[in-house]
């Protein structure tokens, strides 16, 4: 059991380019997420979805995409990167209890992201 | 709007001697609240959380958490602290009235550090 996994560790880009990051979990959860995490500010929420095919914005969605086509997959597009996207990226999953409010997030091991 | 504030970017403390990480939240209605560690270059791991009933959560690591409500706090604790508690904690709430994204609301993160 793999838990939640992300690909790369490590990036950098250049203004403009975009890219991909990837995650992965083996849990069957039907609950995924994508945070930001920025210096002295926590964790922010990008996007989430609740379930393959549903997909929803979070927090600070400007300059991001993402698709859920299977419950194991959850990637996270760059459209054109910017430096303001400078950051650790880390996404979660949790099962879908009926009220969902006291699911536990777990989260995989980031994504490092510098853009020129 | 739900918030989490913890107050001290920084705690240090000599191994051995009791330490306690603090966090005050506001949401609407009940709260659902969360402490994660983060551990140099990896993800966050789930320490414990609190949903309803007993005041005092017991999680992994020896840490444990007291809610009081009057107070809207969840304060992280442990009765005595190992130089490898050293790391970034993090406290979160997700309110029920929550409106379905079902995100946490992170804080800002303490620094806490064990000195041998």
């Amino acid at each position: 059991n793999a838990g939640v996994t992300q690909t790369p560790k490590f990036q950098v880009l250049k203004t403009g380019q975009s890219m991909t990051l990837q995650c992965a979990q083996d849990m069957n959860h039907e609950y995924m997420s994508w945070y930001r995490q920025d210096p002295g500010m926590g964790l922010r929420l990008i996007h989430y979805s609740v379930g393959a095919g549903i997909t929803d914005q979070g927090e600070v969605p400007n300059g991001y995409n993402v698709s859920r086509s299977t419950t194991e997959d959850f990637p996270l597009r760059l459209l054109s990167a910017a430096p303001s996207q400078t950051s650790v990226y880390f996404c979660a999953s949790s099962y879908s209890s009926a009220s969902g409010y006291a699911d536990t997030q777990y989260f995989g091991p980031g994504t490092r992201l510098t853009v020129l | 709007a739900q918030s989490v504030a913890q107050p001290e970017d920084q705690v240090n403390v000599a191994e051995g001697n009791p330490l306690t990480v603090k966090c005050t939240y506001s949401v609407s209605g009940n709260p659902y609240l969360f402490w994660y560690v983060q551990y140099p270059n990896r993800g966050l791991q789930f320490l414990l959380k609190y949903i309803t009933g007993d005041n005092l959560v017991k999680g992994s690591y020896g840490f444990e958490a007291e809610f009081n409500k009057s107070q809207t706090s969840f304060h992280l604790k442990k009765p005595s602290a190992l130089v490898s508690d050293s790391a970034l904690y993090f406290c979160a709430v997700r309110g029920k009235r929550d409106t379905g994204r079902r995100a946490l609301t992170f804080g800002s993160g303490t620094r806490l550090q064990v000195q041998p």
